[in-house]
């Protein structure tokens, strides 16, 4: 089955700074990537998604990436804001099945 | 539209005891997927349930089981429950299988 690796597990940036979380998934038939973001407390809330057709989507401050003959996936984040702290999950469906990254950590200090 | 709703938000549990998780999905959807979240294990698939059906289902115990009524709502259930069951329980509703997933707030089990 699917298993997707995630990192790193936190990560602590600067206010201004950018940030960057990595996935790998293992299953090359996955065609479909979220990103959630959940913060404490708080329902898990998609916030981009990517599928296996296209290799980049923006949205605003949030970019995500794919690279389908390596099998990563990136979430790029730029000129974080304390409000972007939470922890980040992302996923990867094959089939009808979405399988989860264990989640990274994110600090924005200000 | 209303998202997607849970109940109850939270409840304590014996061991032993059995519990039924409810999760309304946002008007229209008739894809339910329940996800177990805890520190350890983080977010894993229990089942995905589509037009009283289900179609998916996680690696966990017999233990855990669901239905979805023909309102699309879905319940799932937790039998003889052990201390391990302690966790988040959260519900997704989508349009379709294969479509993009929004989660309910989930409900907060703690079995003593």
């Amino acid at each position: 089955g699917e298993n997707v690796e995630q990192h790193p597990s936190t990560l602590s940036v600067q206010e201004g700074d950018s940030a960057v979380i990595k996935c790998t998934y293992s299953d090359s038939a996955s065609n479909y990537f979220p990103w959630y973001k959940q913060e404490l407390g708080k329902r898990p809330q998609l916030i981009i998604d990517i599928r296996s057709n296209v290799g980049e989507k923006k949205d605003q401050r949030i970019a995500v990436t794919l690279n389908k003959t390596a099998k990563h996936f990136s979430l790029h984040i730029t000129e974080t804001q304390p409000e972007d702290s939470a922890v980040y999950f992302c996923a990867a469906r094959r089939g009808n099945k979405l399988v989860f990254g264990a989640g990274t950590i994110l600090r924005v200090k200000s | 539209k209303a998202g997607v709703t849970q109940t109850p938000r939270y409840l304590i549990k014996t061991r032993g005891q059995q519990v039924t998780l409810s999760c309304s999905p946002i008007s229209g959807h008739r894809s339910v997927s329940w996800y177990q979240q805890t520190p350890g294990q983080g977010l894993q698939f229990l089942f995905e349930y589509f037009s009283e059906t289900q179609r998916n289902k996680g690696n966990f115990p017999g233990r855990f089981s669901g239905r979805q009524f023909s309102n699309s709502r879905s319940e799932m259930n937790v039998s003889t429950l052990e201390l391990g069951d302690s966790a988040l329980y959260l519900c997704a509703s989508s349009f379709g299988l294969q479509e993009t997933q929004y989660f309910g707030p989930g409900t907060r089990l703690l079995v003593l």
